[in-house]
Parts: structure tokens; sequence; C-alpha cells
């Protein structure tokens, strides 16, 4: 069963704009969440974290995004797009024991100047 | 601190041939884990490892071999490849069992199997 959900594989913003990119889980247990990063030709890099404590969570290059339990939803947003955010945007979950996470299927971002 | 250190990053082999994708970390990380990324895919778990001498399976775990002799290294086998193992395959590994650490990804190897 797929415990993450992200829509719309290809996200074009227009520099300066709102960046919106929307996860949604399914969970029985109160989860961990989880935003990644992937620059071209590059590993994953961890943006922000959901684990517990504050609903809304702030991460690297003024992304930010909120956990909604009555929505299952971790939202990902960054007010004002510049260029050097295309890239790959991965929404992960825990799943099952063992520290296993799950991944969306990404969100591939274009930026237009 | 080199953090995750994949090797090879490119590689291309022949239907049939073996190879192991090498993955070493240096954080003392009891946990270690590899995935594929396919386009439109996302990533999928291969195998993981919560610690020396245990494995286990994840979502796509047929025509790969895993061990974990060390904490450091956790290499990958591919014993008779396949086109369809062409592919991006990353390793990640944690600090615990506790998914709050999230995880540290290596660079990545590219795979083509022709």
């Amino acid at each position: 069963a797929q415990s993450v959900t992200q829509l719309g594989s290809h996200v074009s913003v227009s520099e300066g704009a709102l960046v919106l990119l929307r996860c949604n889980y399914s969970s029985s247990v109160p989860p961990y969440l989880f935003w990644y990063v992937q620059y071209p030709n590059q590993g994953l890099q961890l943006l922000l974290k959901y684990t517990s404590a504050a609903t809304l969570v702030k991460g690297i290059n003024g992304f930010e995004a909120e956990f909604k339990k009555s929505e299952t939803s971790f939202h990902l947003t960054k007010p004002s797009a510049h260029m050097s955010d295309a890239a790959e945007y991965f929404c992960a979950v825990t799943e099952g024991g063992n520290n296993r996470l799950a991944f969306g299927k990404g969100n591939q971002v274009v930026v237009i100047p | 601190n080199a953090g995750v250190t994949q090797t090879p990053k490119f590689q291309v082999l022949k239907t049939g041939q073996s190879m192991t994708l090498q993955c070493a970390q240096d954080m003392n990380h009891e946990y270690m884990s590899w995935y594929r990324q396919d386009p439109g895919m996302g990533l999928r778990l291969i195998h993981y490892s919560v610690g020396a001498g245990i494995t286990d399976q994840g979502e796509v775990p047929n025509g790969y071999n895993v061990s974990r002799s060390t904490t450091e290294d956790f290499p990958l086998r591919l014993l008779s490849a396949a086109p369809s193992q062409t592919s991006v395959y990353f390793c990640a590994s944690s600090y615990s069992a506790n998914a709050n650490y999230g995880y540290t990804f290596g660079s990545g190897t590219r795979l083509t199997v022709v």
C-alpha cells in the first residue's frame, strides 16, 4: 500500500511566486515525516522533518511545512521561488518497524524566469 | 567527515554479469539501506540492515543480495544483471532505529545494463 502520495510529477512555478508541493500520507500511528531535495546528479538532502514537536516546521533555504493530522497532510511551501530551487522534491514517512522510510514519487520543480 | 561514500559512480554491465556496489559510512550509523530510483517511481527500498550481521528485504529485493559484516560497510550485489536493473542506486544510513534522525544519502551509482 502506498504510504505517501505526491500529486503532479512536474510542477512549474515562476520566479518569485509561491512554491506549494502537496504530500498526503497514510499511517495508523503518529508518523515521522520528512521532505528531501535532490539537485541534478546528486544524492538526497534533508530539507526538514516533523517528529511530533511543532506542527509548523521550518527547514533550509526558506522552506517550511505544516503537519495537519486531520488532513493527513504535510505540504511543503516557500513564499518566493528562486532559480536555485529547481530540483526534485520527495516526501517521506516512517513505515512499519525498523526505521524504514517510504518515499513518494517526487515532484520535479521547474522555475520559470 | 566523508559521510556516506558510494562507488563506483557510473557502471555499464552486460546482461548476466555480476557486480558489487559499494557503500561505506564513517558516522558509526547502525542503520543502512539501499534504494533504487527510477523515473516516476520515486525511491524504492531494496534491502536494509539494522546492524552488523542483520539484514532484511525491502520492497524490491529480487535479483539483489546484501550482507553486513561491519558497521561501516553495506555492499549490494547483483548476481546476474538484467536490463530491468538499469537504475540509479542510493545508499542511505541513519544513526539509530529512531527515525527522528532522518537519513544521510550517498551521491548514488548510475548503473546501465545492456
